[in-house]
């Protein structure tokens, strides 16, 4: 079965440092999503992309976090520099297409900590 | 603005009994529905779903009610068993946006 590949699976920084996330989508997914979960709530969209344009970046904070989908397919997530109030899950997921379906796929995720 | 609630944050439930978990939102524009089921250290996983236009919808021993005038949606689970001890997300869409709840953790006790 297709599954939503993330990496890494953990990371653990300190402030003020650069991480990135890396996301490969279910193939032939066009839409892709970047959610971060805090402990104990629900995710929330940070970016959603339409093959390699930004549809939705209204909830991701541009002052340190970047998002890429370069050719369409995989994903970069970046946080520059990392705080501590950035400790939380990011999760990917990919859905068929825009206006295709509501049902999105999710990754495992990466849970990072800021020390 | 928490536009997706569920009010219970854990549910107990003996094996073979019936769960049932509620969510509640306030979006009138949101047009589809979903549920989403979490095990430790794993993504969501997709589970159940209903259009704004249906009431139920069931698939094996998921069913999810849809009450359109109260802004509510109940997920029940019949009967329950020990692997579907996890955590429930309920999640709303308009325009393609998921906007989630913040999670119910059920225990299926044997």
């Amino acid at each position: 079965e297709a599954e939503v590949a993330q990496s890494p699976r953990y990371k653990i920084t300190e402030k003020s440092q650069a991480v990135a996330f890396w996301c490969d989508p279910i193939s032939g997914h066009a839409t892709l999503y970047w959610y971060r979960q805090i402990l104990g709530q629900g995710p929330e969209l940070l970016v959603q992309f339409q093959d390699e344009s930004v549809v939705d970046d209204s909830q991701l904070p541009k002052d340190r976090f970047s998002a890429e989908r370069l050719k369409g397919v995989d994903s970069t997530l970046k946080i520059q520099p990392a705080e501590l109030g950035d400790s939380a899950m990011y999760l990917c997921a990919s859905s068929l297409a825009l206006g295709g379906a509501y049902e999105q796929y999710f990754g495992p995720g990466t849970r990072l900590t800021v020390t | 603005d928490q536009q997706v609630k569920q009010n219970s944050p854990s549910l107990s439930v003996q094996e073979g009994r019936i769960s049932i978990l509620n969510c509640d939102y306030t979006n009138s524009m949101f047009d589809y529905f979903l549920w989403y089921k979490k095990y430790p250290a794993e993504g969501p996983t997709f589970l159940i779903s209903i259009s704004s236009i249906k009431d139920k919808n069931e698939d094996g021993r998921f069913t999810v009610f849809l009450n359109k005038s109260a802004k509510h949606l109940s997920l029940h689970i019949v009967p329950s068993q020990p692997g579907d001890s996890a955590v429930y997300f309920c999640a709303a869409s308009e325009d393609y946006k998921l906007s989630f709840g913040a999670g119910t953790t059920v225990t299926v006790r044997a």
